[in-house]
């Protein structure tokens, strides 16, 4: 019964390129949120999806950053030409519905950028 | 952009004490309170969810409220131990998206 599952754990990126994180939800579990927890600072959550639909993505900046949650595989948090500010850990949870149940954290990914 | 707060943002206890902090939220658009553990190193993990004003939950020495109609959510800790030390996350969801308060970051001293 495997929990969330998040890769890398770890990923170095340089300045410029392009950071793919990938979220699998726990099974039989449709909704999946990306949360931004930058240094010294709390969780941010930044996208709400279901699969194939983005439900709220106020919390995550309209340039360089997008996330898909296909109807077959993982869920995507893409980040392009990343920058130094974008060094963070990055969590992903699940849930079986919509937001008023409790959410199952995956292990993070932690990016670097040099 | 909804503010949740909690207070104190940090906390030293004694190891047997019972403790507890608050979560205030804004009434309006509510949907659900949730209640998280996060220990350093670790991910957040589910302790409570709550909808309904008057909820009360309880899972060991950690129980929870919540009053809808005044905005604001207690957890206490009961016999505090030094494995409680984490930092409590509350988290107000509304229909579709969801507003983390900064959390209480508990330090349980053996």
């Amino acid at each position: 019964n495997a929990g969330v599952m998040q890769n890398p754990r770890h990923l170095v990126r340089r300045r410029g390129q392009e950071a793919r994180l990938r979220c699998s939800p726990m099974k039989g579990h449709s909704h999946v949120y990306w949360y931004r927890q930058l240094p010294e600072e709390g969780l941010k959550f930044m996208v709400y999806l279901q699969k194939e639909n983005i439900i709220d993505e106020s919390g995550m900046p309209k340039e360089r950053f997008s996330a898909e949650f296909p109807k077959e595989g993982p869920s995507i948090l893409r980040i392009q030409q990343v920058v130094r500010g974008d060094s963070a850990a990055y969590f992903c949870a699940s849930s079986p519905m919509g937001s008023n149940q409790p959410q199952h954290f995956g292990d993070g990914t932690r990016l670097s950028i040099l | 952009i909804l503010n949740v707060e909690q207070s104190p943002q940090s906390l030293h206890v004694q190891e047997g004490d019972s403790t507890n902090f608050t979560c205030s939220f804004p009434s309006s658009n509510f949907y659900a309170l949730h209640w998280y553990r996060w220990e350093t190193a670790k991910s957040p993990e589910a302790l409570f969810v709550m909808t309904l004003n008057g909820d009360e939950k309880k899972k060991g020495r950690i129980s929870a409220t919540l009053n809808t109609k005044e905005g604001y959510s207690y957890l206490y800790i009961k016999g505090s131990q030094p494995e409680d030390s984490a930092t409590y996350l509350c988290v107000m969801s509304g229909a579709n998206n969801l507003f983390f308060g900064t959390g209480t970051r508990l330090t349980v001293i053996p």
